[in-house]
């Protein structure tokens, strides 16, 4: 089975500063997807960025941006020019490619608290 | 706009009740899903459905009771089988294949009275 490890249970940021949220995973797949979604206090789950296993190039959204290692299973978040509604949480979800069935495993998440 | 409806966004369960949770989307997706929350918890799968009249159990699915008759709706019973059944309830769907991205409606907060 695969596992999803969010060691980071809670984070504080400066607005504007950057901050690096960690994951790392547990699978034997080869052929795989990884997601962050956040949740803000409304908790609405919101998908962030995305990135498919078979990529080498990291994939970036705007202030988001990932650190994708395969060989360390690690899978990290940078937010760049944090702001006050980057304030969630934070789930690292892995997503096996199987079947024709899309089956997600959540991390624990990380609480982003983004201060002034 | 497309998207993925939850109702109600608060429901109360007294003891020996059963409660329906309702998900329905205008997505077109083939796919849909039920995830549990509990406090300090990511999110666990309790159910899906890849297809009308057809779905599967997740991780935690006793207790809970599903049906898939048309392709935009995903109730989810919770029975009086489902001891602790407090908790966000978080419904979602996405395309039917292998590689494709799952988005979520706003929850439901059960509460037992």
């Amino acid at each position: 089975a695969q596992t999803v490890t969010q060691s980071q249970p809670e984070m504080s940021v400066q607005e504007a500063e950057t901050v690096t949220l960690s994951c790392t995973y547990d699978t034997s797949e080869n052929n795989y997807y990884l997601f962050w979604y956040k949740q803000p206090p409304s908790r609405q789950m919101i998908l962030v960025i995305r990135q498919e296993a078979y990529k080498q190039q990291n994939a970036t959204e705007n202030r988001f941006s990932v650190n994708f290692q395969k060989a360390a299973k690690s899978f990290s978040l940078k937010i760049s020019d944090s702001q006050l509604g980057d304030t969630a949480m934070y789930f690292c979800a892995f997503m096996m490619s199987t079947g024709t069935a899309s089956k997600l495993t959540f991390g624990t998440g990380t609480r982003l608290q983004v201060t002034l | 706009d497309g998207g993925i409806t939850q109702s109600p966004k608060y429901l109360f369960r007294k003891e020996g009740q059963n409660v329906t949770l309702s998900c329905e989307q205008n997505l077109n997706h083939d796919a849909m899903y039920w995830y549990r929350q509990d406090p300090g918890q990511g999110l666990r799968l309790i159910y899906y459905s890849q297809i009308v009249n057809d779905f599967q159990k997740g991780d935690i699915a006793e207790g809970y009771s599903v049906s898939r008759e048309k392709k935009e709706s995903f109730p989810l019973t919770v029975t009086s089988a489902q001891k602790n059944p407090t908790a966000f309830y978080l419904c979602a769907s996405s395309r039917r294949d292998r590689s494709a991205t799952q988005y979520f409606g706003p929850g439901t907060r059960l509460l037992v009275l």
